[in-house]
């Protein structure tokens, strides 16, 4: 069974302050690692998709990495905007079916 | 625009109802999802199809029904047997294996 878990549930930032969130998860053979971002009310918006270990992605002030075992997502400088909940899933070759955490809240303080 | 349409957004249903939330999606993909968001639980799976005609029970399925009639569409309907419909649904869909799943800005269902 595929497990996804994100730390730290919530954090709170100054504007400028850089950050990282974490992903970890257990699979059967991975197949993508997906980052969301989701704002109050609203569905998830897609963000990234990572494939292998050692592979990067990066949208403006937001960059994800991805290990063997784990994603981080840096935000760098980040600004009131960015607040929002970010979701990390997988899909395995287990099952198609992405499989979420439970997502990291961030407020960013201007 | 290619995407996925939910409605309503905001349903209210009386105690020992049943209702249905409308998917729509124009992405041609041929993956579905339904899932229930509650504060602080996550995304939980309701219901998933892969192909047109043929859906799977996902975690929480019971009180919930389907259907995969096209392949642009997947109604949820919430039947008076589950015991606490109040919670934001969401459906997704996605491509081929380990491709991205896209999201619809839910619907937001409320027992009164």
């Amino acid at each position: 069974e595929d497990q996804v878990t994100q730390s730290p549930e919530a954090l709170r930032l100054q504007e400028g302050e850089s950050s990282s969130l974490n992903c970890s998860y257990t699979v059967s053979g991975l197949r993508g690692l997906f980052w969301y971002r989701q704002d109050p009310g609203k569905g998830p918006e897609f963000l990234f998709t990572l494939y292998s270990a050692g592979e990067e992605k990066e949208k403006e002030r937001l960059k994800a990495t991805l290990t063997k075992k784990e994603s981080f997502l840096h935000i760098t400088a980040p600004k009131p905007e960015d607040s929002a909940t970010y979701l990390c899933a997988v899909a395995s070759g287990g099952s198609y079916i992405p499989t979420f955490g439970r997502g990291t809240s961030l407020i960013v303080h201007p | 625009d290619g995407g996925i349409t939910q409605s309503p957004k905001y349903l209210f249903r009386k105690e020992g109802q049943n209702v249905t939330l409308s998917c729509e999606q124009n992405l041609n993909h041929d993956a579905m999802y339904w899932y229930r968001q509650d504060p602080g639980q996550g995304l939980r799976l309701i219901y998933y199809s892969q192909i047109v005609n043929d859906f799977q029970k996902g975690d929480i399925a019971e009180g919930y029904s389907v259907s995969r009639e096209k392949k642009e569409s997947f109604p949820l309907t919430v039947t008076s047997a589950q015991k606490n419909p109040t919670a934001f649904y969401l459906c997704a869909s996605s491509g081929p294996t380990g491709t991205e799943a896209f999201f619809g800005q839910g619907t937001r269902l409320t027992v009164v």
